[in-house]
């Protein structure tokens, strides 16, 4: 499976945007990339995906870059309650089951 | 709309004992399941996933089985736990290719 590097740790201060940045050097053509946030005792949510053009909806926007090799969470103002683990993982578009791994992910700590 | 159920949410158990963890998913039908743990501080670890009735594929070696006797239902066990099988488990979904995950809210699992 092709990896994902994410930072561990990010900070923002409450209502400000936040960027999430998220590198996948190795991704294929067909791999889609997919966002979720894990909040404390929960289980992972679904935040949002895309493949190659940007991406927005009511959670947050996915920005791609044009080489695929990295893409950027945004949520464009940071809330108490977007304090969560944001992983960035990879999915290929090959029918059926998806295998995917969960890497660490980003902390986010937002500020009040 | 769909929805994932798991159950118990909490569970403490003695070592040496059996475990069973079921889990069931309403408003769709033949999605991908999946069973994932995460150990305190750590990432998600893909344990099984199953594409169909009878279906079972296992990721990694352990004490741990899995099974799925209907379309919606996913159940995990072991015969004996192990300290080392403590842990947050997760139970997801998912339908079609390149599309989200869906997650249920988890069972937290403390062997003792």
């Amino acid at each position: 499976d092709a990896k994902t590097t994410q930072p561990n740790s990010m900070e923002s201060n409450e209502e400000e945007p936040v960027h999430l940045p998220c590198n996948h050097s190795t991704i294929s053509g067909t791999d889609y990339i997919h966002w979720y946030r894990q909040l404390p005792s929960q289980g992972p949510e679904y935040v949002i995906h895309g493949l190659t053009s940007n991406v927005n909806n009511r959670m947050a926007s996915l920005a791609i870059a044009e080489d695929r090799k990295s893409s950027t969470l945004i949520l464009h103002r940071a809330t108490l309650r977007d304090a969560a683990v944001y992983y960035c993982i990879l999915r290929a578009n090959s029918g059926g089951y998806q295998k995917v791994t969960f890497g660490i992910g980003t902390k986010l700590q937002v500020i009040p | 709309s769909q929805t994932i159920h798991q159950w118990p949410a909490t569970l403490v158990q003695p070592v040496g004992s059996p475990l069973s963890l079921e889990c069931t998913v309403e408003g769709t039908s033949n999605p991908n399941l999946y069973w994932y743990r995460q150990a305190a501080g750590r990432g998600l670890q893909l344990l099984f996933y199953s594409v169909g009735i009878g279906q079972i594929s296992s990721e990694v070696p352990q004490n741990l089985s899995a099974s799925r006797p209907q379309d919606r239902q996913f159940i995990l066990s072991s015969k004996k736990l192990l300290l080392s099988d403590s842990g947050f488990y997760l139970c997801a979904w998912s339908v079609g290719s390149g599309m989200g995950q869906f997650f249920g809210p988890g069972t937290r699992l403390t062997v003792l």
